[in-house]
């Protein structure tokens, strides 16, 4: 059973600009949730894709967007970068269970 | 006030000593509680489940949770230095697909 992946490992941007970040789900699975962590937090929700539709957000701009394909990957696109989204993405699948798997996240640096 | 608060750290112990992590958290529609463990660069690891109150064993680890008093505890017995990680308490309120509400996360040392 393949885990949850997630690429790139790591990356820097400059302000303003855009990132896209991906996650394959585990096989299995059909949902995919977003959070962001920032240094010494816990892991904030974005949105949950289940289906490739949105399922669900949390308190982030519109810049922050998202896709589900027809595999159940999904993507994370951060429009207009900004030094406060610096942080590590992490990614999580799930199967109509509460419980959620995490990928090894996306660190990403904005500068 | 946060939804979901963790006592703060760090936390050190000897090795073999039974290590006690708390949060408290104020959303009574809280159903589903998880522990997962985060080592250093890496994502959260899934370490205990547990739907609505009572406690759940597995191995070293006991998850209890006490919803009149909203507050969630895991214990480590036995603790071994590669228990050192952070660990943070997360819920949900519905079942299945709901978004999960994290802790802060409390690190914890484990020297041998």
């Amino acid at each position: 059973e393949t885990g949850v992946t997630q690429s790139p490992t790591h990356l820097i941007k400059t302000r303003g600009q855009q990132v896209t970040l991906r996650c394959s789900s585990q096989s299995g699975h059909n949902t995919v949730s977003w959070y962001q962590q920032a240094l010494g937090q816990g892991p904030q929700f974005i949105f949950q894709y289940y289906r490739e539709e949105e399922n669900g957000r949390g308190n982030f701009p519109p810049r922050f967007s998202g896709l589900q394909f027809p595999n159940y990957s999904s993507e994370l696109n951060v429009n207009a970068l900004e030094l406060d989204d610096s942080a590590l993405y992490l990614c999580a699948s799930s199967r109509d269970h509460p419980e959620q798997f995490f990928g090894p996240g996306t660190r990403l640096t904005v500068l | 006030q946060k939804e979901v608060e963790q006592d703060p750290g760090p936390l050190s112990v000897p090795e073999g000593a039974i290590v006690s992590l708390n949060c408290t958290y104020s959303n009574s529609a809280f159903q589903y509680f998880m522990w997962y463990r985060q080592y250093s660069r890496k994502g959260p690891e899934l370490l205990m489940y547990t739907y609505s109150s009572g406690n759940k064993e597995d191995g070293r680890f006991t998850a209890q949770v006490d919803k009149s008093s909203k507050y969630i505890s895991l214990f480590i017995r036995d603790s071994q230095p590669s228990d050192s990680a952070t660990y943070l308490c997360a819920m949900s309120r519905t079942g299945a697909n709901s978004k999960l509400t994290f802790g802060k996360g409390i690190t914890l040392s484990v020297r041998p």
